[in-house]
């Protein structure tokens, strides 16, 4: 199975919004609504930060947001902030039930 | 809340075979999948597979043939096993709960440990 692909690296100055990509196909991101994203700091595990596309655990600022077109699913964050310069990973079940993660991206606060 | 804590060897010799666990604290390991994955220095995640609590597994494709994933709920434990291993298993190994039912994620997850395959 391939990896999502999401882009290497965005970029946003604070205040700003930015938007991550993560294109799969019919068989994992395009066949679900069970996306979720991961937010992850240098030296720490994953956290999870969307569930099934659009969904904020608790916790989450609502600055976090997610959405679904056809085989593209992205993760909005607006308000750009400090604090969420980490990578961000996109995650999707498979039609052979099994998972898989996005390449990631890097986020970086100008 | 839910922990999980992995343990087992920090260095592998290549072609011998990589073992670990991952204790569950805090509550059952029942009814939920437990899944290993793996993020090699500086690059991406890999889903690496899951066991869920009766035993039945899930495996990434691309490592199928090398992997066994199992649960001891006695315990509350569950393990990996990764045969033939090379330079490019070398990763931090993190092992984390998904629901089967919603909410759909991976967590929580446990902090990872790291594993050298060198000589």
């Amino acid at each position: 199975q391939s990896a999502l692909t999401q882009p290497a690296s965005v970029s946003g100055s604070p205040g700003q919004s930015i938007t991550i990509s993560c294109t799969g196909t019919s068989s994992d991101v395009g066949g679900y609504n069970y996306v979720s994203w991961y937010q992850q700091h240098p030296g720490k595990a994953p956290k999870v930060m969307i569930y099934e596309v659009s969904n904020r655990p608790s916790g989450v600022s609502n600055r976090f947001s997610g959405s679904k077109s056809g085989n593209t699913a992205s993760l909005t964050i607006s308000g750009l902030q400090a604090e969420d310069e980490a990578d961000y990973y996109c995650s999707s079940p498979t039609s052979s039930s099994t998972y898989v993660f996005g390449t990631g991206t890097k986020v970086t606060v100008l | 809340q839910v922990q999980l804590q992995e343990s087992g060897p920090g260095l592998v010799k290549p072609s011998e075979t990589l073992s670990l666990t991952c204790t569950v604290s805090g509550g059952s390991i029942s009814n939920y999948y437990w899944s290993w994955i793996r993020q090699p220095p500086g690059k991406g995640l890999e889903w690496i597979g899951f066991v869920y609590y009766s035993g039945s597994t899930s495996y990434n494709p691309s490592l199928r043939s090398r992997v066994t994933i199992s649960v001891d709920t006695s315990k509350n434990q569950f393990s990996l096993r990764l045969t033939s291993v090379t330079a490019a298993d070398t990763a931090v190994y993190y092992c984390a709960r998904y629901s089967g039912t919603p909410p759909k994620w991976f967590d929580p997850w446990g902090q990872g440990t790291l594993v050298t395959v060198s000589s």
